[in-house]
């Protein structure tokens, strides 16, 4: 199993939609939760961390299921400027690494 | 808002030859980080460095690969015996405490020939 798993895609959606990613991670010691993104050929920059209780940033709202081993982001009213590939990321309490998925990619159309 | 930078943009190099990449880590971050990511596949953790040591390392990390604080502003991560498969983007990432989030350079494009 990986240790980050994400629907490839790609999700074309129209400009004003709302999408919705899914993210599971096999360790169960991971303590701390990312939502990336990546334009192309360009470095990840960070969207969001999640927290346990959810939070949310402008249209952006990201969810954490912990049972479930299962974060999930939310785009309310896309943008063209939002396409680009959202990548999941964790991270174990003890550790330092970052581990990625491999990405979903978004495309926003007019 | 301050930022990690990272020289070359682009390098390109003959297999079999050693290449050194540079960062330079926000100011007053502690953690220090390289990633790499080949083309079209995911982000992958090489290696961290705290207090002037290796923190922690991947299995990719092996012997070919060494990284060093030369002063109190550059990190870099040195690639002996440079082979085709290393043909890569290099991302150095840094944060001021282990639980925060961390912040990636803008990367350098590793081309072996």
């Amino acid at each position: 199993r990986k240790e980050v798993e994400q629907d490839p895609g790609p999700f074309n959606v129209p400009e004003g939609a709302t999408v919705a990613f899914n993210c599971t991670y096999s360790n169960s010691a991971s303590q701390s939760f990312f939502w990336y993104r990546q334009d192309c050929r360009k470095e990840p920059k960070l969207l969001m961390s999640v927290y346990s209780s959810g939070n949310e940033d402008g249209r952006f709202t990201a969810q954490l299921n912990r049972a479930s081993q299962y974060i999930s982001l939310l785009i309310r009213d896309s943008k063209l400027s939002d396409s680009a590939t959202y990548l999941c990321v964790v991270k174990a309490g003890t550790a330092s690494k970052l581990t990625f998925g491999t990405g979903t990619r978004l495309q926003v159309t007019l | 808002e301050p930022e990690v930078t990272q020289t070359p943009s682009h390098q390109v190099t003959q297999m079999g030859q050693e290449v050194i990449l540079r960062c330079v880590p926000i100011s007053n971050h502690l953690y220090f980080y390289w990633y790499r990511q080949i083309l079209g596949q995911k982000v992958e953790f090489l290696v961290s460095f705290y207090n002037n040591e290796i923190s922690e390392k991947s299995e990719i990390f092996d012997d070919q690969f060494s990284v060093e604080r030369p002063d109190g502003s550059n990190f870099t991560l040195k690639i002996r015996s440079t082979k085709l498969e290393d043909s890569a983007m290099y991302f150095c990432a840094s944060n001021g405490q282990l639980d925060q989030p961390q912040h990636f350079g803008d990367g350098t494009r590793l081309s072996i020939l």
